[in-house]
């Protein structure tokens, strides 16, 4: 069974800083992978997903992620942090049809002025 | 208009009762979802159909029941309601799926149990 881990559940950035946050999943096929995010009393939506092709993949509001199949990586970078990028971030995994769909526990991104 | 709605958008409720939530989608999608989001942020798929045909379906308890009318309506039923119920239940769809589609997320039914 595919599992999704996110490393540091609270990151907290400064305005214009790097975000990193971090997602490993383990699969035993190759798996599709999705960010998400979360807005304070809302429901989620996708940032961004690798299916295949291209390993960097760029999505909204200048996020971006590059799937590393040696390291089970799949972790989200922008450059520059804006005070409305704080929210929840979920990595997810999925594989086939009818297969589990799988989302990590989450990471709260606090963007400090 | 709404892609993915829910109703209601809260429910308190006694321990015991029996509840259910309302699911509908706009989007001419074939998948639809429930997932359980509890206090910790931790979410968690719980049934998913595709076409009224059930193709996900996790260890909850069987006090939950999913039912799908058509293709665009995904309801959850919950019986005799637990302390441990409480929680913020979304509702999704997708083109096909899960694999590797998009999911659209309803904004969420805020459950408490009593």
């Amino acid at each position: 069974a595919q599992s999704v881990t996110q490393l540091g559940s609270h990151v907290s950035v400064s305005e214009g800083a790097l975000v990193l946050l971090r997602c490993n999943y383990s699969s035993s096929v190759p798996p599709y992978l999705f960010w998400y995010v979360q807005y304070p009393n809302q429901g989620l939506q996708l940032l961004l997903k690798y299916t295949t092709g291209a390993t960097l993949v760029k999505g909204i509001n200048g996020f971006e992620a590059e799937f590393k199949k040696s390291e089970t990586s799949f972790h989200l970078t922008k450059p520059s942090a804006h005070m409305s990028d704080a929210a929840e971030y979920f990595c997810a995994v999925g594989l086939g049809y009818g297969q589990n769909f799988v989302f990590g526990p989450g990471t709260r991104l606090s963007v400090l002025p | 208009d709404t892609a993915v709605s829910q109703t209601p958008k809260y429910l308190v409720t006694q321990m015991g009762n029996d509840k259910s939530i309302k699911c509908e989608q706009n989007l001419g999608h074939d998948t639809m979802y429930w997932y359980k989001q509890d206090s910790k942020k931790f979410l968690k798929i719980m049934f998913s159909y595709n076409n009224k045909e059930l193709i996900i379906n996790e260890t909850v308890p069987n006090r939950f029941s999913p039912k799908s009318p058509d293709k665009a309506h995904l309801n959850l039923h919950i019986n005799s309601l637990e302390l441990g119920d409480s929680a913020v239940y979304f509702c999704a769809s997708s083109l096909r799926g899960p694999a590797g589609e998009t999911q659209y997320f309803g904004p969420g039914t805020r459950l408490l149990v009593l």
